[in-house]
């Protein structure tokens, strides 16, 4: 099965950029979409198809893939930004087909 | 505005079953699939299955192959999931989402349901 590799948790100040990355196997040529997880709650989208984000997800949401390597950058922290957030593929010929990554826990200092 | 409205908490059995539900409203059900995703307590996000409302066709992860059936009710815009044969690695909570229809991700999530499998 395809692999998804994130860091465990990141630390941010608030008002500053955090980066989280997300690790696969020539994952720059697949789409690569983006969760956001507070505690109890479900997930919400917050980037899709790499780098677009739908409607309602403030623009200090951005991503962006390549080789081996998809990104999800939050800038401008804010204390609500504080969650758990996944990265997630589909691939037609891996099992499970959507296949999520291990996940980051955002901390703001 | 699109909802998905899951049923409520349960506690089950070692060897049980479960059946989730799923309501959805605010789009047209059939044009969506409906993906199961689940987490166990600390944990990831693992994905069950997805289901066609369109068709009823179904793929489910290998790992629960013969344990998990999804099906539809379009005359109720309802999604279900029954896990049979439960064990306590099957405690989690299980969300419904609705898959885009433009591309292979979760744009609506379910508010989850808690299933404890616990003698």
């Amino acid at each position: 099965s395809y692999v998804l590799t994130q860091p465990p948790s990141v630390s941010v100040a608030p008002g500053q950029t955090a980066r989280i990355t997300c690790g696969g196997n020539n994952i720059g040529t697949k789409s690569v979409h983006w969760y956001q997880q507070k505690p109890g709650q479900a997930p919400v989208l917050v980037v899709y198809d790499d780098s677009d984000r739908p409607s309602g997800i403030p623009e200090r949401f951005s991503g962006s893939n390549s080789g081996n390597t998809a990104t999800l950058t939050i800038s401008r922290v804010e204390a609500g930004d504080e969650a758990d957030y996944y990265c997630q593929v589909w691939d037609s010929s891996s099992d499970p087909f959507y296949v999520f990554g291990t996940g980051t826990k955002v901390t703001v200092l | 505005q699109v909802q998905l409205v899951q049923s409520g908490t349960g506690v089950k059995k070692p060897g049980a079953s479960v059946k989730v539900s799923c309501k959805a409203s605010g789009y047209t059900f059939t044009n969506y699939g409906i993906s199961w995703v689940r987490q166990a307590p600390g944990q990831g996000l693992e994905w069950m299955g997805w289901i066609s409302a369109y068709n009823a066709n179904t793929n489910y992860a290998q790992k629960l192959q013969g344990r998990v059936t999804m099906t539809t009710d379009t005359s109720t815009s309802t999604a279900y999931m029954e896990l049979r044969s439960l064990r306590s690695d099957d405690t989690a909570v299980y969300f419904c989402a609705r898959e885009d229809s433009s591309g292979y991700y979760f744009d609506y999530w379910g508010q989850g349901t808690l299933v404890t499998v616990s003698s």
